[in-house]
């Protein structure tokens, strides 16, 4: 079955660019929806945006001014850029796979904690 | 945005315990709604999609209702395993909304 594994630096700067990519195996990215969602430590799951094949997006308008999520089909890996970060990014992100609306499966997330 | 109110924030129960999670959404979202699980330090897992529907592998013991702007999730017969928190997710429109959460706790 599907699998997703999320990467990248666990600490940004403040006002740098925070850069994840996942990784998708066990099925082809050429198909579905794929998302990033994110869980500040102790809080709730916030939606980020997603992307599908084609090349088509949805951003969360709350971020929309500052993320780009893109996909390399031909690595199988979708990402995600959200520039000029603060603390209030400090957060647990995931990646998940949908068929276009409910997450399954996720990958295990990632910590990224945004510091000086 | 639609808004998604989860209630209890938190509810204590025993092991055998029937337990219920109401969902409200700000607006009328048909049966485009999921529930998911998430234990510490783990992904959230999805249980019920499409309001009522129970996810391949999931026990029979969890169940999901409602349409519009109600929902519920039960849980019919709490297991030591089920202790962790429970997020709804509406999917009928963009931002795609969670719940605040739903931490079941032992009692």
């Amino acid at each position: 079955q599907v699998q997703l594994q999320e990467s990248g630096p666990g600490l940004v700067k403040p006002s740098e660019t925070l850069s994840l990519t996942c990784t998708v195996s066990g099925g082809s990215i050429s198909s579905y929806y794929w998302n990033w969602i994110r869980q500040p430590p102790g809080k709730g799951l916030e939606w980020i945006g997603n992307i599908y094949n084609s090349g088509s997006t949805d951003y969360n308008p709350s971020l929309k001014s500052r993320v780009t999520i893109s996909v390399d089909t031909s690595k199988n890996q979708f990402s995600l850029k959200l520039s000029s970060v603060t603390a209030a990014d400090t957060a647990v992100y995931y990646c998940a796979s949908s068929r276009g609306v409910w997450f399954d499966p996720w990958g295990q997330g990632t910590l990224v904690t945004v510091s000086s | 945005d639609i808004q998604m109110t989860q209630s209890p924030s938190s509810v204590s129960a025993s092991v055998g315990d029937r337990v219920t999670i109401t969902c409200r959404a700000s607006q009328g979202i048909s049966s485009w709604l999921a529930w998911y699980q998430q234990k510490p330090g783990k992904a959230p897992k999805l249980l019920i999609y499409a309001a009522s529907g129970l996810q391949s592998g999931v026990p029979s013991r969890f169940s999901g209702s409602g349409s519009g702007t109600d929902f519920t999730l039960t849980i019919s017969s709490l297991q030591p395993e089920d202790f962790a928190t429970y997020y709804c997710q509406q999917a009928n429109s963009f931002p795609r909304t969670f719940g605040q959460g739903t931490k079941v706790e032992i009692k």
